[in-house]
């Protein structure tokens, strides 16, 4: 069974765009979460989206959105970058919504020039 | 929001030796979780605990869930190389609730 699955793997973008992430889960799995990792802060839930439905949300700014579709697939948004968003983006699926057996794609790593 | 304190941040340790990090919180947790992350990777899952007290093994990794639900530890028994990586605890709250990561402890083998 193939695993989670992250496009792009790298990203570099300038400050004041906007960025698209993708997230393909397990096949099986309906729920997809994403976390922000940073040296700083560490894992940050940023999102937890189940059958199209936003179920959680972290403490994040509007600048950030996602969604799901219905094959699951997610895709996490960022609009008017700054620098500080530079971090390595995770996505986690897992079989049923609120699971905590979660697995993890590899990463987005995101650089905010 | 809520914290966990992963201690230590970094173990450096011989090939052979048995490694132990904990994790503490002062919130009471229903559920205890490691993860391994290596260098370019995703955190994968270690193991996972449900019940206060519990004690689970995975290989040479051994987990267990504080009787105070407020913490966990997990020991590494005779290291070796690939067990270099970052390791962190995840908890969660109540069943609804998103985890909640520790900063990780980064180990260092040496042969």
């Amino acid at each position: 069974k193939a695993g989670v699955t992250q496009t792009p793997r790298y990203l570099i973008k300038t400050r004041g765009q906007q960025v698209t992430l993708s997230c393909s889960p397990i096949s099986g799995h309906r729920s997809v979460s994403w976390y922000q990792q940073t040296p700083g802060q560490g894992l940050q839930f940023l999102f937890e989206y189940f059958s199209e439905t936003q179920r959680n949300k972290g403490n994040f700014p509007g600048r950030f959105s996602g969604r799901q579709f219905s094959n699951s697939r997610s895709e996490m948004n960022v609009s008017t970058l700054e620098l500080g968003d530079s971090a390595l983006y995770l996505c986690a699926s897992s079989y049923r919504d609120f699971d905590n057996e979660q697995f993890f794609g590899p990463g987005t790593r995101l650089t905010v020039l | 929001g809520q914290q966990l304190n992963q201690s230590p941040q970094s173990m450096f340790i011989q090939e052979g030796e048995d490694v132990s990090m904990n994790c503490t919180s002062s919130s009471i947790f229903n559920t205890w979780l490691w993860y391994k992350q290596d260098p370019g990777e995703g955190p994968v899952l270690l193991i996972a605990l449900y019940k206060a007290g519990e004690l689970t093994s995975n290989g040479r990794l051994t987990a267990q869930f504080g009787i105070t639900r407020k913490d966990s530890f997990l020991n590494i028994s005779a290291s070796i190389p690939s067990d270099v990586g970052i390791y962190f605890c995840a908890g969660q709250l109540v069943g609804n609730t998103p985890l909640v990561f520790g900063k990780g402890t980064r180990l260092s083998v040496i042969a």
